[in-house]
């Protein structure tokens, strides 16, 4: 059971747009439009930002938005701001189990 | 508000066992997954186990098939984690989330309970 690949790392200025990928197989992202994304601080719990692809829980600002080609998904975080600087996971359904990338340390320059 | 309160966590034997819980409160337990996903020190979030609202499904990653049983008493509103055959690479901050098996979307998480497999 392979983790979804994320990049390790990712960054951009204050007010910039930053996209972190997430590749997966026919199996879990290309197979199903049940791909989530949780952003995490150091020490803390995970937090759902995007669940479906593109839907955003309640109370996640719009600056955050999901989108999926294939086997790969992305999340997009537009206007960045210092508090988004955090951990980001991706993760999918895949039939009978679920599967979460490596995460990716999105740092704000 | 949800609240999930993780718990049983400790310093283990390999071999041994352990035994987690989450305490639920704030939503209709009986109505909700459950799942549990567990983060290696400096990794990343690795799914472990998530069980329907009344039981009835079931599901676990390969990695703790065979040794990790989860339950859940919806009278308690309580999920538990059953650990044996624990190895070093069990070591890890166990999370106990809500939220929807058949999109393993996960809404609310606990803060996790800390179990580190040592001799």
């Amino acid at each position: 059971q392979s983790a979804l690949t994320q990049p390790p790392s990712a960054s951009g200025s204050p007010g910039q747009s930053v996209t972190i990928s997430c590749t997966g197989t026919s199996s879990d992202v290309g197979g199903y439009n049940y791909v989530s994304w949780y952003q995490q601080y150091p020490g803390k719990a995970p937090r759902l930002m995007i669940y479906e692809v593109n839907k955003r829980p309640s109370g996640v600002p719009d600056r955050f938005s999901g989108s999926k080609s294939g086997n790969t998904a992305s999340l997009t975080v537009s206007g960045l701001q210092a508090e988004d600087e955090a951990d980001y996971y991706c993760s999918s359904y895949a039939g009978a189990r679920g599967v979460f990338g490596g995460g990716t340390k999105l740092t704000v320059l | 508000e949800v609240q999930l309160l993780e718990s049983g966590g400790g310093l283990v034997q390999p071999g041994g066992s352990l035994r987690l819980s989450c305490a639920a409160s704030g939503f209709a337990f009986n109505s909700n997954d459950m799942t549990w996903v567990r983060q290696a020190p400096g990794k990343g979030l690795e799914w472990v186990s998530a069980i329907s609202a009344d039981s009835g499904t079931i599901y676990y990653a390969d990695s703790v098939k065979g040794r990790f049983t989860v339950s859940r008493d919806n009278s308690k509103t309580t999920l538990y984690l059953q650990m044996n055959t624990l190895r070093a690479d069990d070591t890890a901050v166990y999370y106990c989330a809500e939220g929807l098996m058949n999109t393993m979307t996960w809404d609310n998480w606990g803060q996790g309970t800390l179990v580190i497999v040592s001799s």
